[in-house]
C-alpha cells in the first residue's frame, strides 16, 4: 500500500484560504469515510484537527475543515492567521492497515 | 486527561533489536473499542504507521514492516511495547505512541515521541 498523496506545500496570506489535498485510492479515502488530518509545529507531535472526514475535535478552531469526493479528501483552512503555519498530514483507515500522507507544508505569507 | 509517553534506547546499532515501551494514563487498554498505535517519523520526513493494538489483543501491523515488528500490551501496567528487529540505519526516527478513540479511526493524543539513532 502505497501512502497517500498531498501536494509538498501550500501558502496562503492571512485573512486568505487555503485547500490541501489528500488521494488515495478506493482502498482507503474512498473506501471509507475515516480520513483524519493532523497539524505538526515542528518539533512537536501531530495534533489531531479533523476526524471522520469531517468532524472537529472540541477545542479545534472552526477555521478548520474537511471534505472528501471520491479517493480525494480535502482540508480547508479559512481565515489564515500565522499560527496556522505547519506540516499537516492526512491519514486514512483501510480494512488491514493505517496510511499517512507524505505532508504538506502550508506557509502563512 | 490521557497523556502518553515513550521510553526506550536513543542509540541501537545495526542488526540489533529496538524496544520502545508507551507508557499511558487516563485510559485502560481493557476499555472495548479502545486500542495504541506507533508512528514514525525519519528526520525531516514523513509520518509512517508502524502498529497498532486493540484492547482485545487484535494486532495490526505495516506490511512492508510486519516481519519486524511485534507489539504488545500490559493492561496491567498500563503500557504497549514495540519490537523492531534487524534495526538499519534507514530506522533512524522519531517514534511516537497514540491513543486510538473507542472505536475510533483516528489517533488522539500523540506522545511527545522519543528519538531512535541507529548508527555503528
Amino acid at each position: 500500500q502505497s501512502a497517500l498523496t498531498q501536494p509538498a506545500s501550500v501558502s496562503g496570506s492571512p485573512g486568505q484560504s487555503i485547500t490541501i489535498s489528500c488521494t488515495g485510492t478506493s482502498s482507503d479515502v474512498g473506501g471509507y469515510n475515516y480520513v483524519s488530518w493532523y497539524q505538526q509545529h515542528p518539533g512537536k507531535a501531530p495534533k489531531l484537527m479533523i476526524y471522520d472526514v469531517s468532524k472537529r475535535p472540541s477545542g479545534v478552531s472552526n477555521r478548520f475543515s474537511g471534505s472528501k469526493s471520491g479517493n480525494t479528501a480535502s482540508l480547508t483552512i479559512s481565515g489564515l492567521q500565522a499560527e496556522d503555519e505547519a506540516d499537516y498530514y492526512c491519514s486514512s483507515y483501510t480494512s488491514s492497515s493505517t496510511l499517512f500522507g507524505g505532508g504538506t507544508k502550508l506557509t502563512v505569507l | 486527561q490521557i497523556t502518553l509517553k515513550e521510553s526506550g534506547p536513543t542509540l541501537v546499532k545495526p542488526t540489533q533489536t529496538l524496544t520502545l515501551t508507551c507508557t499511558f494514563s487516563g485510559f485502560s487498554l481493557s476499555t472495548s473499542g479502545v486500542g495504541v498505535g506507533w508512528i514514525r517519523q525519519p528526520p525531516g520526513k514523513a509520518l509512517e504507521w508502524l502498529a497498532l493494538i486493540y484492547w482485545d489483543d487484535d494486532k495490526r501491523y505495516s506490511p512492508s514492516l510486519k516481519s519486524r515488528l511485534t507489539i504488545t500490551k500490559d493492561t496491567s501496567k498500563n503500557q504497549v511495547v514495540l519490537t523492531m528487529t534487524n534495526m538499519d540505519p534507514v530506522d533512524t526516527a522519531t517514534y511516537y505512541c497514540a491513543h486510538r478513540p473507542r472505536f475510533g479511526n483516528w489517533f488522539d493524543p500523540w506522545g511527545q515521541g522519543t528519538l531512535v539513532t541507529v548508527s555503528s
